[in-house]
């Protein structure tokens, strides 16, 4: 069971150049999130998703696009990168239920715009 | 609006001491709350969580509880252990809407031998 993967790893992009974060998980679940966390700081939140065809924006989409065609994959796509987007991104899932549920990360992104 | 205030780190002490980090909230209605740990070069994992008020959650010899009359839900272990330092996250989740996390600024634990 492989959870939530993400790719790549690591990245070096240059000023207006762009990009797509790709993020998997095997778990059937029916919410997915993008964060990103810059240093020192909590994670914010990009865009999320509840279910395929369904995207909603978070607290700092600006710059980001998100597309959600099937449960599994959630990309994130960086069209024009600057370097405020220099950060380490981070795909979550959770299975929504009235009861709750708990978000299960991926290993992260590391992005640097040069 | 929904925010989480926690302790500044970095936190350094020594292998088997008592450890707090302390966590306060603002929410409308009644959050969950939860703490998130993350290991060096490792995403986030959930290490406990409270959905109500009086609650304790806890794992791996971590606890806190929700406590609604403070708004806090601080993080104590009674002795620790050098495999314990990481970052510690504090967040909260409204049940209304996308269940979206609102997360603290983190905390950076360091343990000594």
């Amino acid at each position: 069971n492989a959870g939530v993967t993400q790719t790549p790893k690591f990245r070096i992009l240059k000023i207006g150049q762009s990009m797509t974060l790709q993020c998997t998980q095997d778990m059937n679940h029916n919410y997915m999130y993008w964060y990103r966390q810059d240093p020192g700081m909590g994670l914010k939140l990009i865009y999320y998703s509840v279910g395929a065809g369904i995207t909603d924006k978070g607290e700092v989409p600006n710059g980001y696009n998100v597309s959600r065609s099937t449960t599994e994959d959630f990309p994130l796509r960086l069209e024009l990168a600057a370097p405020s987007q220099t950060s380490v991104y981070f795909c979550a899932s959770s299975y929504h239920t009235e009861a709750g549920d708990t978000q299960y990360f991926g290993p992260g992104t590391r992005l640097t715009v040069l | 609006g929904n925010s989480v205030t926690q302790m500044e780190g970095p936190v350094t002490l020594s292998e088997e001491a008592f450890l707090t980090i302390n966590c306060t909230y603002t929410a409308t209605g009644y959050p969950s709350l939860f703490w998130y740990v993350q290991y060096p070069g490792e995403g986030l994992q959930l290490l406990l969580k409270a959905t109500k008020a009086d609650d304790k959650g806890s794992n791996k010899g971590f606890e806190a509880t929700y406590r609604k009359e403070t708004t806090s839900f601080h993080l104590e272990k009674g002795s620790v252990q050098v495999s314990d330092s990481a970052v510690y996250f504090c967040a909260l989740r409204r049940l209304q809407g996308a269940q979206k996390l609102v997360f603290g600024q983190g905390t950076r634990l360091t343990i000594n031998p």
